[in-house]
């Protein structure tokens, strides 16, 4: 059990470009999250998947955020024209079919200049 | 609409004392859950303890515990034997039974000082 990852750990980017994240889940666990944390806060929830299927998104989630999960393993979450205001810790979290402990990712630092 | 919150947002504690740390909680949900994570700094979020809302008693995991307390909706985290590694933010969060979505509060940071 390798823990949940996310690539990469650190993005800098300039206003206006599109960034992508990857998370790889825990093998097994069927439940993928994405939440935002900015400094100092508690995670905001983003958007689920339960296998390849996006069960929620969060209103949070703007027109330039999306998220898939294509084969229901890995996900990447990708950021249109990025704003200075998307500057954030973004965290992926997976879970196990029958439970609701979520495990998580190391996290992806954003900084939009 | 669930909301999570933590009115302290730091506290710090000697080496070897007990220290509790307050959350509350406001759902209309009756099949709820709540967890209690750990943040250390620069380092990833880990579970400490989770109780389910409709068990009365309260979850314990080694020198961590809670008192629930349901008609105060309160969730407080109790560590006894404070160690220097209890050092974190520590997040107080919710989750709805019918929603794999996290609720999380703003957060403590705790200082174990020696």
């Amino acid at each position: 059990d390798t823990g949940v990852s996310q690539d990469p750990r650190h993005k800098i980017t300039k206003r206006g470009q599109n960034v992508t994240f990857r998370c790889d889940p825990i093998s097994e666990h069927n439940r993928l999250y994405w939440y935002r944390q900015t400094l100092g806060q508690g995670p905001e929830f983003l958007t689920y998947f339960q296998n390849e299927a996006q069960l929620e998104k969060s209103r949070l989630l703007s027109d330039r955020f999306s998220a898939e999960r294509p084969k229901g393993s890995f996900s990447t979450l990708e950021i249109q024209r990025t704003e200075q205001g998307d500057s954030a810790m973004y965290l992926c979290a997976s879970s196990h079919p029958g439970t609701d402990t979520q495990y998580f990712g190391p996290g992806t630092r954003l900084t939009v200049l | 609409a669930q909301t999570v919150t933590q009115s302290q947002p730091e506290m710090s504690v000697q080496e070897a004392e007990t220290v509790t740390l307050s959350c509350t909680y406001d759902t209309s949900e009756s099949n709820y859950y709540l967890f209690w994570y750990k943040q250390p700094p620069s380092r990833q979020m880990i579970l400490v303890i989770r109780q389910e809302a409709y068990k009365q008693q309260n979850a314990t995991e080694n020198r961590f515990s809670v008192n629930f307390q349901k008609a105060a909706k309160s969730f407080s985290l109790k560590i006894s034997d404070s160690q220097l590694g209890d050092t974190a933010m520590y997040f107080c969060a919710g989750r709805s039974g019918n929603t794999g979505k996290l609720i999380f509060g703003q957060g403590t940071t705790l200082q174990v000082k020696p």
